[in-house]
């Protein structure tokens, strides 16, 4: 069965640093691949979108790369502030639009 | 733009009783809207499809007669809990389809609480 797998276990950084959240998933073959950001008690909130045939794309301090042969996509954000803590969800999406979410990685970036 | 509203943003209900989520697309028009569902510390669960004018597709184990959806127009879709459960008790969020058929915008939630 479709399977997408999100590391579980909070991401702990210091501000400033890189955080790195990855995405893997099996059994499928996703059209498109997205990044959401989720805070206590809201909706997501779209983040950025990557094509299959894309290997990475960039939005000011985001980055998304998506590796279709490993099955996998990581997600960076660069200089990372305090207000950059949230949930992350992954989102694979095939030919008929419908997004499969991951269970979501919470990134707590400490001042 | 691209806001999606929902309302009410919280709701207490007595068990048996039945509850409706208006879920808007503010400024745009949306042919195609999504109802998810989340439990604490879960991921969203796609329950149903709603395009307008036509019938919802449901999920597979999503009852269809419990969870009843209308998409009247293209900015407004409804969910209506039917008979409510405390394990009915959860986060409704609705999305709408954007222009590009990949994009979905979400609304804000509603937290369900069955007493």
């Amino acid at each position: 069965s479709q399977k997408i797998e999100q590391n579980s276990e909070a991401l702990n950084i210091q501000e400033g640093k890189t955080a790195t959240l990855t995405c893997n998933y099996t059994n499928y073959s996703p059209a498109y691949l997205q990044w959401y950001r989720q805070d206590p008690g809201r909706g997501p909130v779209f983040l950025l979108l990557i094509r299959e045939n894309e290997k990475e794309k960039r939005k000011e301090r985001l980055k998304v790369t998506f590796d279709t042969t490993l099955k996998q996509s990581l997600f960076h954000i660069t200089a990372s502030q305090p207000a950059d803590s949230a949930t992350y969800l992954c989102a694979l999406t095939g030919n008929t639009g419908k997004l499969i979410f991951g269970q979501g990685t919470t990134l707590q970036v400490k001042p | 733009g691209a806001v999606v509203s929902q309302h009410p943003s919280w709701v207490i209900c007595k068990s048996g009783t039945s509850v409706k989520i208006e879920c808007r697309s503010l400024d745009f028009q949306a042919t195609t809207m999504f109802w998810y569902r989340q439990f604490p510390k879960q991921s969203l669960m796609l329950m149903a499809t709603s395009n307008e004018g036509s019938k919802a597709t449901y999920e597979q184990g999503v009852e269809k007669d419990k969870f009843l959806i209308n998409h009247a127009s293209l900015t407004l879709s409804t969910l209506t809990v039917t008979s409510a459960h405390p394990e009915d008790s959860s986060f409704y969020i609705c999305s709408a389809r954007g222009v590009d058929f990949y994009e979905q915008y979400f609304g804000p939630g509603t937290r369900l609480t069955v007493t």
